[in-house]
């Protein structure tokens, strides 16, 4: 699976939106590009998913540049409940085997 | 609804003792995977299984075993506990067969402290 690269922390201010950036430069073709939230003291809930079309759910969106060696996570009108740990991974789907979680953003949402 | 539990939320034992964590799933989900997380290490894979009868080794088992004996249970043993066992498990399935997604869904985890 390709490495990603994140920031550490981002702060954004309650009802606007998060923008969360990825980095995955060494993208291979099938691989997809996945988005999972740790909310503190919970499991990781799975967010959104996608390869190379932008993808939008009920709970965010997914911008993939063109030459899909980044990516953003964009939570439209953010509330304090998304304070999170955001990860992003890139991994070939159903490839089986386990998720590898990096490090993450830390996001604060502050009223 | 499906649902992925676990139980107990809250464990302390003592160092040599034997412990199960337990993990059930009602979504019929062939894989199911074992994770620990540390402050500094982030969600490390100990067991995998990818249906009945079939378990793997991951990044972290030593001190661990699982068996799946049904789709929906993978219950996590330590054969003698130790402190540096003292950890947040997470246990999560996922169902490679659906065409939508293969997303893994985590259960709430439970904390083991093993004094």
């Amino acid at each position: 699976d390709a490495k990603t690269t994140q920031p550490t922390s981002m702060d954004c201010a309650e009802g606007r939106a998060a923008n969360l950036p990825c980095n995955h430069s060494t993208i291979s073709g099938n691989e997809y590009v996945y988005w999972y939230r740790q909310i503190h003291s919970q499991g990781p809930q799975y967010i959104i998913h996608g390869l190379k079309n932008n993808e939008t759910n009920e709970m965010a969106s997914l911008i993939i540049t063109e030459d899909r060696k980044s990516s953003t996570l964009i939570l439209p009108h953010a509330t304090l409940r998304d304070t999170a740990v955001y990860y992003c991974i890139v991994r070939v789907r159903g490839s089986q085997g386990n998720l590898i979680f990096g490090k993450g953003t830390k996001l604060s949402v502050k009223p | 609804d499906a649902e992925i539990t676990q139980s107990p939320r809250h464990k302390i034992t003592e160092t040599g003792r034997q412990v199960t964590l337990a993990c059930h799933q009602t979504w019929n989900h062939n894989n199911m995977f074992w994770y620990r997380q540390d402050l500094g290490h982030g969600l490390r894979l100990i067991h995998y299984s990818y249906g009945v009868h079939d378990t793997n080794k991951g990044e972290v088992s030593d001190g661990y075993s699982v068996s799946r004996s049904n789709t929906e249970d993978l219950p996590l043993t330590l054969e003698s506990a130790a402190s540096s066992q003292t950890s947040v498990y997470f246990c999560a399935s996922s169902d490679p067969g659906r065409a939508s997604t293969d997303t893994q869904y985590f259960g709430p985890g439970t904390r083991l402290t093993v004094l």
